[in-house]
């Protein structure tokens, strides 16, 4: 299955609010809650900040939020701080035990 | 604390096979799938398939059928991936995760580099 479709880049700046989408379609991110989002710094693990679409693990500060609509899933960033800059990753359930990834975002505070 | 840690650095070359190991604990192993996700230079994650440490059943995704064999060890709680024919192309870190992927991949491994170099 194709990649889900994210924007290459985002920015803003300190303090400022960022919205990264993340697009499938029917098969994947619209047919199932299975939406979950990865924060990655180069050379490090990636980190689980959202599953289940909306629910955020233990650990993971408030500003970080996530939303669907259609085939759409969206994180949010609020509040931008220097350290949020990082590439971030969508990941969905596709049906018959496949999962894809967005082709990742890279996050840049201004 | 729940950790995956896995095996060092590999450089390959074409043609050749690599085997990747990462190993739990802080939880049951047989209790959680363990995904298997590369990252190329330059490129974005990419998910490769997972194992059931229990049954041992594993799905890959089509990219990889015939290539890619994932397998685990119980009694040393480790799952391992080993990836034939490599390519240059093969060149990447590979990460292991924990699910259930429903809930998130939580945690992942520190990241395997291999290298496939003639």
């Amino acid at each position: 299955q194709s990649a889900l479709t994210q924007p290459p880049s985002a920015s803003g700046s300190p303090g400022q609010s960022v919205t990264i989408s993340c697009t499938g379609s029917s098969s994947d991110v619209g047919g199932y809650s299975h939406v979950s989002w990865y924060q990655h710094h180069p050379g490090k693990a990636p980190k689980l900040i959202i599953s289940e679409v909306s629910k955020r693990p233990s650990g993971v500060p408030d500003r970080f939020s996530g939303s669907k609509s259609g085939n759409t899933a969206s994180l949010t960033v609020s509040g931008l701080q220097a350290e949020d800059e990082a590439d971030y990753y969508c990941y969905s359930y596709a049906g018959s035990d496949n999962w894809v990834f967005g082709g990742g975002t890279k996050l840049t505070v201004l | 604390q729940v950790q995956l840690v896995q095996s060092g650095a590999e450089v390959k070359k074409p043609g050749a096979s690599v085997k990747v190991s990462c190993k739990a604990s802080g939880y049951t192993f047989t209790g959680y799938y363990i995904h298997w996700v590369r990252q190329a230079p330059g490129q974005g994650l990419e998910w490769m398939g997972w194992i059931n440490p229990n049954s041992g059943g594993t799905t890959f995704t089509q990219k990889y059928q015939g290539r890619v064999t994932m397998t685990r060890d119980t009694s040393i709680s480790t799952v391992y991936m080993d990836l034939s024919s490599l390519e240059s192309d093969d060149t990447a870190v590979y990460y292991c995760a924990r699910g259930p992927a429903t809930k998130g991949l939580d945690p992942w491994g520190q990241g395997t580099l291999v290298t496939v170099s003639s």
